[in-house]
């Protein structure tokens, strides 16, 4: 079955740095990655589409000068959280798909960010 | 705007019983619906979808129903066990012609509670 890989899983960071976290799909081609982001006890919420070769589009509300989404390869997805502070530690969790309709979501097993 | 809510926050059964979680969904739009399943720590995971066409569609111990008329969604676990808790979502997709995002809007959730 279709395997999206995040990495890291975990990561504890202070205040002002900077945090990439990759998003791989290691069996197929992913034309289209999603990243959401999920505060304890609450539901996902899609923080930016990103498709292989172009820009990222972002959701209402999400700075995208503070989110920075790449989508170099069919195959990687990076969001770099810049500048991080205590009110961006979350679950962030990416997503990828197939090119086509109807291809379904795999979704990785998230990264937990702890900003001190 | 687009809403996705669940009425049970927390559903607690006994091992052996059936488990029903509902989702209600305000678009009508919406044509291609995801029930996923979550454990602590981990990605959303995939258990049954349906599009608009059906009204129901049943997988091993899962079956989904669909009633399109009140805007609703339910998930039904035959025998569940230990195993099946975790925070169960229900997941919508819009129709591709709409020009609005092609992701999944999520509901708030409802934690299942297998009680041995």
């Amino acid at each position: 079955g279709a395997v999206v890989s995040q990495h890291p899983s975990w990561v504890i960071c202070k205040s002002g740095t900077s945090v990439k976290i990759e998003c791989r799909s290691l069996d197929f081609q992913a034309t289209t990655m999603f990243w959401y982001r999920q505060f304890p006890k609450q539901s996902l919420m899609l923080m930016a589409t990103s498709n292989e070769g172009s820009k990222a589009t972002y959701e209402q509300g999400v700075e995208k000068d503070k989110f920075l989404i790449n989508h170099a390869s069919l195959t990687l997805s990076t969001l770099t959280v810049t500048s991080a502070h205590p009110e961006d530690s979350s679950f962030y969790i990416c997503s990828a798909r197939r090119q086509g309709a109807g291809q379904p979501q795999h979704f990785g097993d998230g990264t937990r960010l702890s900003i001190l | 705007g687009e809403s996705v809510g669940l009425h049970l926050p927390t559903l607690s059964v006994q091992e052996g019983d059936n488990s029903i979680i509902n989702c209600a969904y305000s678009n009508s739009a919406s044509d291609y619906f995801i029930w996923y399943k979550q454990e602590s720590g981990k990605g959303p995971q995939f258990i049954i979808d349906i599009r608009s066409n059906m009204d129901k569609r049943q997988g091993q111990r899962v079956t989904v129903l669909l009633n399109k008329t009140v805007k609703h969604l339910s998930l039904q676990i035959a025998a569940t066990q230990p195993g099946d808790s975790a925070v169960y979502f229900c997941a919508l997709k819009r129709r591709p012609m709409d020009t609005g995002r092609r992701a999944l809007t999520f509901g708030s959730g409802t934690r299942l509670q297998v009680q041995p």
